[in-house]
């Protein structure tokens, strides 16, 4: 049984570009949420999706988006790359009216030059 | 959403018992308390989770007092690998599908583990 799985697991992009990462849940799992990362610092939360809809977001701009597949997994996109956008991006799954156990995959590492 | 507070850091040897304290004295009525555990360059992993007074698994256990404003996250005979960091976090009880993944994670507790 896989676990969360994320693509690609490192990305070097220049600023004003747009990024695509990708996640794929747990088996059994429906919701997915997104995670940044800085270094030094806790994973921050950027959005969830359930049911192919934006349920909750953090504090983070209209650049970052999302989109969630009827399989489950989930895109996250993130146009006019900023320096600042550098991090580690964390994907998590879960069951929606489960307990909140999060399961996370390995995450992307993003770096903006 | 409650926010937790804990130590930024924290030493230890190898064999020791590592407990590490959160507070989070505005926890609501209806969150449990997770502890997750993070390798450099990895997403974080689920350790153990509770509601009140004490939760025991194969890999750590977790005392709430009465009053659920802080819990300890007690770590028997701790290893090299156990070298990581320690968050805590509070969040809604299952069931309520809408907080999940909403999950506020503070910078962790930094363990560090020495021969």
């Amino acid at each position: 049984d896989a676990g969360v799985t994320q693509s690609p697991t490192h990305l070097i992009k220049t600023r004003g570009q747009q990024v695509t990462l990708r996640c794929s849940p747990k088996s059994g799992h429906d919701t997915v949420s997104w995670y940044q990362q800085a270094l030094g610092q806790g994973p921050q939360f950027i959005f969830q999706y359930y049911e192919e809809e934006e349920r909750q977001r953090g504090n983070f701009p209209d650049r970052f988006s999302g989109h969630q597949f009827p399989n489950y997994s989930s895109e996250l996109n993130v146009n006019a790359l900023l320096l600042g956008d550098s991090a580690l991006y964390l994907c998590a799954s879960s069951v929606t009216g489960g307990n909140e156990k999060l399961f996370f995959g390995s995450g992307t590492q993003l770096s903006v030059l | 959403l409650a926010k937790t507070t804990q130590p930024i850091s924290m030493d230890s040897y190898e064999g020791q018992e590592v407990n590490i304290t959160c507070s989070h004295n505005n926890i609501a009525t209806n969150d449990y308390i997770t502890w997750y555990q993070q390798f450099p360059s990895q997403g974080p992993r689920f350790i153990i989770q509770g509601y009140k007074t004490k939760v025991t698994n194969e890999v750590a256990s977790l005392f709430i007092p009465a009053d659920r404003k802080s819990s300890t996250l007690s770590l028997p005979r701790v290893s090299l690998s156990d070298t990581a960091v320690y968050y805590c976090l509070v969040g809604d009880s299952r069931g309520n599908g809408g907080s999940q993944g909403n999950l506020i994670f503070g910078k962790g507790t930094k363990l560090s583990v020495k021969p």
